[in-house]
């Protein structure tokens, strides 16, 4: 079956340059996170959506970071002015349901997208 | 914030058994996951843990301590292809949602 889609899978950038990275999320999945993921370490949460709503951005490391979900399915996380250290993969994880107490509701991530700003 | 605590690499034998350790220190805790993620690919779920005990599913066991803010995956019969890194990952309530937030892994090299 389908499972969670990213696009691109490698980018490369100019330091400077704005930078959209595309997730599709399984279908029917209420719950969507994105992560940023250095070389060596454990993912490093950015945003979380419950459908259409950003309900959680307190990982967004600057303003140049901003995530939409629009119609609540497809996410698109844009980088704006990117900088070396931005280079990482970023991975999009879904969940069938809105994360509740006791609740396993487990993440399904994509390959993830990795960017090198150069 | 939440301080999650892993050994950053391990080694076995093929065929043995090996246990990582996670410790956490955090509030609002609300379940703990362990993920495998191979070189290159994706996380994927491995165990969830909400209340105290074990849980066991194949070669793999999870064991979650509530009050000592700990847990340990354990791994048996070990096999080449279990050579990946090992993500501890605590859900913890934050305003109205429930965020996963993840250690920086363990990365396991099983060797003949």
């Amino acid at each position: 079956g389908a499972g969670v889609s990213q696009s691109p899978r490698y980018k490369v950038a100019k330091r400077g340059q704005d930078v959209a990275l595309r997730c599709d999320p399984i279908s029917g999945h209420v719950s969507l996170f994105w992560y940023q993921q250095a070389l060596g370490q454990g993912p490093e949460f950015l945003t979380y959506f419950q459908n259409e709503a950003q309900l959680d951005k307190s990982g967004l490391p600057s303003d140049r970071f901003f995530a939409e979900r629009p119609e609540g399915s497809v996410s698109t996380l844009k980088i704006q002015r990117t900088q070396q250290e931005d280079s990482a993969v970023y991975l999009c994880a879904s969940s069938l349901a809105v994360p509740s107490s006791g609740s396993r509701n487990e993440q399904f991530f994509g390959p993830g997208t990795r960017l090198t700003v150069l | 914030g939440q301080n999650i605590d892993q050994p950053t690499e391990m080694t076995a034998t093929e065929g043995a058994i090996v246990q990582i350790n996670c410790t956490y220190q955090t509030s609002g805790f609300n379940g703990l996951f362990w993920y495998q993620q191979h070189a290159g690919e994706a996380p994927t779920f491995l165990s969830y843990n909400v209340l105290d005990g074990l849980e066991e599913k194949g070669r793999f066991s999870s064991f979650l301590s509530r009050s000592k803010g700990y847990s340990y995956l354990l791994l048996k019969e070990l096999q080449m292809k279990d050579s990946a890194s090992y993500l501890c990952a605590v859900r913890v309530q934050s305003g109205g949602s429930y965020i996963p937030t993840f250690g920086r892994g363990t990365s396991l090299i099983v060797h003949p």
